[in-house]
């Protein structure tokens, strides 16, 4: 089966600028899942979504980070205006429905954003 | 607050050997532990889950053990090659809820390097 896919899989910006994201999980998963890999650390959530709604954006700092899935599928996480600390490796990730943890996650292999 | 140490430091093993990576917690109680191998420049790759009410879950040549006494999880891999270095994430997740939230709290990953 096809894996999940990103774009872009680099992204050089200037700080205060706007960025975009963009996610395909694998087909027929419901469960879409954004991360951010600072340097040397591990994968932290953004924000999950079950089908197109959110079910987890307790870590997402609402003041520029935005995200939205359309129809369920796709997905796009979006910064504006980005800040030097945004500089990451942006993953998403995709599961069967969420029924709890006992489901593997399959991530993409990023985008990596510098700020500069 | 919820916090996951693994080893902080390269762990290298001489090739044919047993490599042994821990996975430490505290302020957690997780449902489910899982294991996860990134390679530089990709995404994470689901390895293992084990349950709380697990001890011991083995594939090929991997072992995990839980024990939510210690708050403590062991990876294994056995006969290691040098195919098998990366660095190696614990990641773990609560107990469903029903609001559907099941996102991972990862630690900071394990570098391990097997020598030949």
């Amino acid at each position: 089966e096809a894996g999940v896919a990103q774009s872009p899989r680099y992204k050089i910006i200037e700080k205060r600028q706007s960025v975009a994201f963009w996610c395909n999980p694998i087909s027929g998963h419901a469960t879409l899942y954004w991360y951010q890999q600072i340097l040397g650390q591990g994968p932290k959530l953004l924000i999950q979504f079950q089908n197109n709604g959110v079910v987890d954006d307790s870590q997402l700092p609402k003041d520029r980070f935005s995200a939205e899935r359309l129809k369920g599928v796709d997905s796009t996480l979006k910064i504006q205006p980005a800040k030097l600390e945004d500089s990451a490796v942006y993953l998403c990730a995709s599961s069967l429905a969420g029924t709890g943890g006992w489901q593997p996650q399959h991530f993409g292999d990023g985008t990596r954003l510098s700020i500069l | 607050s919820q916090k996951i140490e693994q080893n902080s430091e390269a762990l290298n093993i001489q090739e044919g050997k047993t490599a042994t990576l821990t996975c430490n917690y505290t302020n957690y109680s997780p449902a489910y532990l899982q294991w996860y191998r990134q390679d530089p420049g990709r995404g994470p790759v689901f390895l293992l889950l084990i349950r709380e009410n697990e001890k011991e879950k083995r594939k090929e040549r991997l072992k995990v053990t839980f024990d939510t006494t210690l708050k403590q999880s062991l990876f294994h891999i056995t006969a290691s090659q040098p195919a098998d270095s990366a660095t190696y994430l614990c990641a773990l997740s609560p107990m469903y809820s029903g609001g559907g939230a099941d996102g991972l709290t990862f630690g900071k990953g394990t570098h391990l390097i097997i020598q030949p």
